[in-house]
């Protein structure tokens, strides 16, 4: 099956400071590009939508400028957690949609960000 | 807006038993897809099965199968031969075909698969 990869899969960082996860479709072309934050025993919360060379688009009550998403190529998006604080703590998954079969989402295996 | 609803938070069954988790969805829409995605503890969300609303034969995957029950909205997933492996949370998606094709997941099932 096709393979998305997120970098990091876990980062430790103070308040205050920025961290970027990486999200890359491997074997496929990803017009469009999903993040997701999880908190625990809960299910997954759709954050934005990514798309290819344009502007990603947020869901109701997500911080765009919290949360800089960009999706350069069609195989990567990056999320990046601006002046991270311990609110910002959680799970933040990705996923990637195959151009070729448009209606299935490949996921990445998530990054768990703890902001001390 | 489409909701998922899975009214079962917790499941146990034995090995080598059969289980099926329920789901229900609302929808005005009358073509989309419709996704079981298993995430076991690793956290890595794996796709298990997935429907589409214009077919009537409910789909299979070796041993996960559905019971597609479009006029209910209803969208069960039936493990057979359950296995150790198979514990895990399952989330059952929504997918409308129109816009940007987000997924909806429902609030999640844990299944736990007993030796």
């Amino acid at each position: 099956g096709a393979v998305v990869s997120q970098h990091p899969s876990r980062v430790i960082c103070k308040s205050g400071t920025s961290v970027k996860i990486e999200c890359r479709s491997l074997d496929f072309q990803a017009t469009t590009m999903f993040w997701y934050r999880q908190f625990p025993k809960q299910s997954l919360m759709l954050m934005a939508t990514s798309n290819e060379g344009s502007k990603a688009t947020y869901e109701q009550g997500v911080e765009k400028d919290k949360f800089l998403i960009n999706h350069a190529s069609l195989t990567l998006s990056t999320l990046t957690v601006t002046s991270a604080h311990p609110e910002d703590s959680s799970f933040y998954i990705c996923s990637a949609q195959d151009r070729g079969a448009k209606n299935i989402q490949y996921f990445g295996a998530g990054t768990r960000l703890s902001v001390l | 807006a489409q909701t998922v609803t899975q009214s079962q938070p917790e499941m146990s069954v034995q090995e080598a038993e059969t289980v099926t988790l329920s789901c229900t969805y609302d929808t005005s829409e009358n073509n989309y897809y419709l996704f079981w995605y298993k995430q076991p503890p690793s956290r890595q969300m794996i796709l298990v099965i997935r429907q589409e609303a214009y077919k009537q034969q409910n789909a299979t995957e070796n041993r996960f199968s559905v019971n597609f029950q479009k006029a209910a909205k209803s969208f069960s997933l039936k493990i057979s031969d359950s296995q150790l492996g198979d514990t895990a949370m399952y989330f059952c998606a929504f997918m409308s075909i129109q816009g940007a094709q987000k997924l909806v997941f429902g609030q999640g099932t844990r299944l736990t698969i007993n030796p």
